[in-house]
């Protein structure tokens, strides 16, 4: 069980362009989802918290227009990269877990691979 | 502010012999530690938690307060061991509790 799934896998868009990610917990509800972001050979950063039902937290240094989350439901959190451009090029990680205050363990989906031309 | 250090990008050992991934954090708080792991073309995925204090795949980890320090053990290196590996800080914000990662150490075992 715990499985969370991402769509699309990859993604190629013209700078300019928005585009949407999905996160979805398939066999659980996420109360919290998480979204980060990897640049090559570096390690994962935490972009923003999202809440079912109530705004994103995002982490210093984070753009909240730039990368709107929407977390309409206990399974299913949307990143969207506004306006992208090559810079935004990354691999964004999503990760769900249970519960709140409290360590529960995070499941991570597979990420998806943004190439903005 | 909460810092986790991997100072080895890349750990090669051979096969059956000891391997220790090193971690290192700084927290003012009380600390959670985990260490996640990530096969190739596999998704990142838990392999241990200090709190379990639990033998995972033979790895094991002890969390030393006075060195922080949370490295990661294991006495007879597997193939299939070969991964990435990263140690992560687990931070309560009232809200939710956010993992800070470190850069990751990449663990070949070799025949």
């Amino acid at each position: 069980g715990a499985v969370v799934s991402q769509h699309p896998s990859r993604v190629i868009c013209k700078s300019g362009t928005s585009v949407k990610i999905e996160c979805r917990s398939l066999d659980f509800q996420a109360t919290t989802m998480f979204w980060y972001r990897q640049f090559p050979k570096q390690s994962l950063m935490l972009m923003a918290t999202s809440n079912e039902g109530s705004k994103a937290t995002y982490e210093q240094g984070v753009e909240k227009d730039k990368f709107l989350i929407n977390h309409a439901s206990l399974t299913l959190s949307t990143l969207t990269v506004t306006s992208a451009h090559p810079e935004d090029s990354s691999f964004y990680i999503c990760s769900a877990s249970v519960g709140g205050r409290s360590y529960n363990e995070q499941f991570f989906g597979p990420g998806t691979r943004l190439t903005v031309l | 502010a909460q810092r986790v250090t991997q100072p080895e990008k890349l750990l090669s050992v051979f096969k059956g012999a000891p391997v220790e991934l090193k971690c290192n954090y700084s927290y003012s708080g009380s600390p959670e530690l985990f260490w996640y792991v990530q096969y190739s073309r596999q998704r990142l995925q838990l392999l241990l938690r200090h709190i379990s204090r639990e033998s995972i795949k033979g790895f094991t980890a002890d969390l030393n307060k006075g060195e922080t320090s949370f490295h990661l053990k294991k006495p007879f290196a597997q193939e299939e061991d070969s991964a990435m590996y990263y140690c992560a800080l687990s931070r309560n914000t009232g809200t939710a509790s956010k993992l800070t990662f470190g850069t990751g150490t990449r663990l070949q075992v070799t025949l």
